[in-house]
């Protein structure tokens, strides 16, 4: 069966602006998690979702933001991009909370 | 969540046993020890979980001590496709799937390097 899809692969936006990005979990997953990985701080949660739910954020400011629909198909959106925001946004679903968590491939989001 | 450390980087060659250790001396009683791989540009994928004792599937094997403080990725006969990034994570069960609502902790990883 399909993995998980994150659209876009690759993204360039300028400062100031914003962004929004779409990650289709693998069918019949309904918790989608979002990671952000840079250099230099690695691998670090944004937020999970389930069932159109998000029941935990992590330790971002207020301009990042998601949502998860009725087909749990998630969108997280940044606002007033910064130069720091240049990263690979890694999207995570599962069937379920104690199941395997499966990554997609990314999406590469460069700020200039 | 128990802090983990392990090597920044390791070499080895191709057909080679590779080891990558890893500490967690505050592991708790319900923590297990997963490992994850990363290649460039993609994301992480689960190689193997355990409690104690060791554990073995098709890609890997994991041994770990009876005081679980640590714990030793085992890697058969690498090739050079096992190039990539191994993040050694310790948490409850609800860490197996996409960390639940606290999401996955991973630190900086083990960059292995396998050469011809």
């Amino acid at each position: 069966k399909a993995g998980v899809t994150q659209t876009p692969r690759y993204l360039i936006k300028t400062r100031g602006q914003q962004v929004t990005l779409s990650c289709s979990p693998i069918s019949g997953h309904r918790s989608v998690s979002w990671y952000q990985q840079t250099p230099g701080q690695g691998l670090q949660f944004l937020f999970e979702y389930f069932s159109e739910t998000q029941r935990n954020k992590g330790n971002f400011p207020g301009r990042f933001s998601g949502r998860q629909f009725s087909n749990s198909r998630s969108e997280m959106n940044v606002s007033t991009l910064e130069l720091g925001d240049s990263a690979l946004y890694l999207c995570a679903s599962s069937f379920r909370t104690d199941a395997e968590a499966f990554f997609g491939q990314g999406t590469r989001l460069t700020v200039v | 969540l128990a802090k983990t450390t392990q090597p920044i980087s390791m070499d080895s060659y191709e057909g080679q046993e590779v080891n990558i250790t890893c500490s967690h001396n505050n592991i708790a009683t319900n923590d297990y020890i997963t490992w994850y791989q990363q290649f460039p540009s993609q994301g992480p994928r689960f190689i193997i979980q355990g409690y104690k004792t060791k554990v073995t599937n098709e890609v890997a094997s994991l041994f770990i001590p009876a005081d679980r403080k640590s714990s030793t990725l085992s890697l058969p006969r690498v090739s050079l496709s096992d190039t990539a990034v191994y993040y050694c994570l310790v948490g409850d069960f609800a860490m197996y799937s996409g960390g639940g609502a606290d999401g996955l902790t991973f630190g900086k990883g083990t960059h292995l390097i396998i050469q011809p």
